[in-house]
């Protein structure tokens, strides 16, 4: 059965720098989300992202996070400079449409920031 | 202040026996209701779907109830195994034109053999 693909599973940065999540959606899904799950709380939508331009965006997606579909296959997720409280596990999601479809997730990216 | 974490209600049940989780959803609005279960270190995984025209769905050894009047959707687990000991949360879509899918709390199943 295809599946959501993320790496790295584990990705350690220090205060400040820059991250890259990257996720491969199933390929014939159109839409892209990113959510972001802290420690022992819910999981929080971020973003998505249809047809080459972000569709909705939380309040925690700031100009510090970026999205981007550079290619066919691959979908990023970027913060800029990250902060501690960005440490988290990131999850990537496709779904086939947009509404009253299921998200299938991919099995996420931990990142800590130090 | 803001809580640091969650303590997630849990459902303890026996092997073999019947487990029901329970969820409440917040806007009247949503029409469309999922089940997703997480096992420790991996992504949400779907189980099971409702659309708000449906009180009632079932899957393979699941069922989905959900009722419009008092918001509650609840998931039912027949003859529950080992396996099946994770984390279940409920998402919904909170309105027409949105892809904001809000995922609620979360309830761990503890399953005993």
């Amino acid at each position: 059965e295809p599946e959501v693909t993320q790496t790295p599973s584990h990705q350690v940065t220090q205060m400040g720098q820059e991250v890259i999540l990257r996720c491969v959606p199933i390929s014939n899904h159109l839409y892209f989300y990113w959510y972001r799950q802290i420690l022992g709380q819910k999981v929080e939508f971020l973003v998505s992202f249809y047809n080459n331009e972000i569709s909705e965006k939380s309040e925690i997606f700031d100009d510090q996070f970026s999205v981007e579909r550079p290619d066919g296959s691959n979908f990023t997720l970027k913060i800029r400079s990250t902060k501690l409280e960005d440490s988290a596990m990131y999850f990537c999601a496709s779904s086939p449409m947009g509404y009253n479809s299921p998200l299938h997730f991919g099995n996420g990216t931990r990142l800590t920031v130090t | 202040g803001e809580s640091v974490g969650l303590h997630l209600p849990t459902l303890s049940v026996q092997e073999g026996d019947n487990s029901i989780i329970n969820c409440a959803y917040s806007n009247s609005a949503s029409d469309y209701f999922i089940w997703y279960k997480q096992e420790s270190g991996k992504g949400p995984q779907f189980i099971i779907d409702i659309r708000s025209n449906m009180d009632k769905r079932q899957g393979q050894r699941v069922t989905v109830l959900l009722n419009k009047t008092v918001k509650h959707l609840s998931l039912q687990i027949a003859a529950t195994q080992p396996g099946d000991s994770a984390v279940y949360f409920c998402a919904e879509i909170m309105a027409s034109g949105t892809y904001k899918y809000i995922f609620g709390t979360g309830t761990r199943l503890k399953v005993l053999a």
